[in-house]
């Protein structure tokens, strides 16, 4: 199965900034997927990311508030901008596996403050 | 909103013990996966059930799928304190890169 790393691991963050949420796939994969995970409850699917295309988003989640880049295959970021308390979970990003399971990065817990 | 809802929604077992864990979904799947989360962190994928299997093993975990009832169940066999961690159940409906649909996870404590 493919090895992601995914940093920062956490980070606390003001109000009205933005942080930027890096995952790097050892083998090329043609999608990408970024999740939320809000405190104590499941995932849910923010965005799938195609390389040479625009992110497709799932309803309640917009470009402007979460700007995806996919400049190659390997390689993904996820952007949470104009941040408020309510933005602090835990961001994953996946890459599907080889039998069929998706693999996960370790995540991105984000504290809003 | 969310496919998968898991039951119990929490379990706390004695150590050697079996764990059970139900999974219902509402909508026709191609495949249903496990997963596991230690504290929060990236999630590891267990096992995956295609829609056309009743039952699957993997070491001390089976996995069962009842399509007609839109159910699944995980079952971890002498549990270990390892086991501790949270568990979710997720849903695939079309093709190998579809987009996975999970519930609300089951937090599992084995008591050594």
């Amino acid at each position: 199965s493919a090895v992601i790393s995914q940093k920062p691991s956490r980070d606390i963050c003001q109000r009205g900034t933005s942080l930027t949420i890096q995952c790097q796939v050892d083998s090329q994969v043609t999608m990408m997927f970024w999740y939320r995970q809000q405190p104590g409850q499941s995932l849910t699917l923010i965005a799938t990311a195609n390389q040479g295309s625009e992110a497709t988003y799932e309803s309640g989640f917009v470009i402007d508030k979460f700007p995806i880049s996919r400049p190659n295959l390997t390689f993904s970021t996820l952007t949470v901008s104009n941040m408020s308390p309510e933005d602090s979970s835990i961001y994953l990003c996946s890459v599907t596996g080889r039998v069929g399971g998706y693999t996960f990065g370790s995540g991105t817990r984000l504290t809003v403050v | 909103s969310q496919q998968g809802e898991e039951d119990p929604q929490a379990l706390s077992i004695q150590e050697g013990e079996n764990a059970t864990m139900n999974c219902s979904y509402k909508t026709s799947i191609n495949n249903l996966q496990w997963y596991r989360q230690n504290s929060g962190r990236g999630l590891v994928h267990l096992i995956l059930i295609r829609s056309n299997e009743r039952e699957k093993h993997s070491g001390r975990l089976r996995v069962t799928l009842d399509t007609s009832k839109k159910s699944s169940s995980l079952l971890i066999t002498a549990s270990r304190a390892a086991d501790t961690a949270s568990y979710f159940c997720a849903t695939a409906f079309t093709g190998a890169n579809s987009k996975l649909t999970f519930g609300k996870g089951i937090t599992l404590s084995v008591r050594p």
